[in-house]
């Protein structure tokens, strides 16, 4: 299997403009969640989704954050408009069934600079 | 406010000595712990877990141990390699709940030196 896919790798962008973040989970799996990875916040959780369901955004940090699943296989995090602050790496991870117990896989992360 | 803390940002051990990260919790609703590790350019990977009716696990040379009543657990490596010098995170979890979400610590990042 080849893992969780991001695409873009990196992302450079300006201030106010539209950025979309792409995330392919491993087939098979229930489960995928989005982070964000700072310094000084660290690892957060942004949103949690389960059978393609919403199930947990209270980590998202305001409306211009989104996120969609329309199938089993891909999901988009879309920031609109972008600002500075949200420079940093996301990740997208899969598990199996969404349960505490199960083993996250990461993707290798898209890292965003707004300018 | 963090329920999840790793108190040192980072760590350096010389190669063939242990190696010992320590996380802390707050929440005591959290009965299942991993930890990952996080190389440049990569995404976590996990490394070990352990259930809270459990003091140990280990696996190798990795070794996670948990003390419910301090809600403290360490990850001890022994012995450390430079292919350990990574970031680890600790992480946590409701598992009797239904959310599957783990709440992350911010990291170690852990130097062993040849």
């Amino acid at each position: 299997d080849a893992g969780v896919i991001q695409s873009p790798r990196h992302e450079v962008t300006e201030m106010g403009q539209e950025v979309t973040l792409r995330c392919k989970p491993i087939s098979g799996h229930n489960s995928l969640f989005w982070y964000r990875q700072t310094m000084m916040r660290g690892l957060e959780l942004l949103i949690y989704f389960n059978n393609n369901v919403p199930i947990d955004d209270s980590g998202m940090p305001e409306d211009r954050f989104s996120a969609k699943m329309p199938n089993a296989s891909f999901s988009t995090l879309k920031i609109q408009p972008s600002e500075p602050r949200d420079s940093a790496v996301y990740f997208c991870a899969s598990s199996l069934w969404g349960l505490g117990a199960d083993t996250q896989y990461f993707g290798p992360g898209t890292r965003l600079t707004v300018l | 406010d963090q329920q999840v803390k790793q108190n040192s940002p980072s760590l350096s051990v010389q190669e063939g000595r242990i190696s010992i990260l320590n996380c802390d919790y707050t929440n005591s609703m959290f009965d299942y712990f991993l930890w990952y590790k996080k190389y440049p350019a990569e995404g976590p990977t996990f490394l070990i877990s352990i259930s809270s009716i459990k003091d140990k696990n280990e696996d190798g040379r990795f070794t996670v141990f948990l003390n419910k009543s301090a809600k403290h657990l360490s990850l001890h490596i022994v012995p450390s390699q430079p292919g350990d010098s990574a970031v680890y995170f600790c992480a946590a979890s409701a598992r009797s709940g239904s959310q599957g979400n783990l709440i992350f610590g911010k990291g170690t990042k852990l130097s062993v030196k040849p």
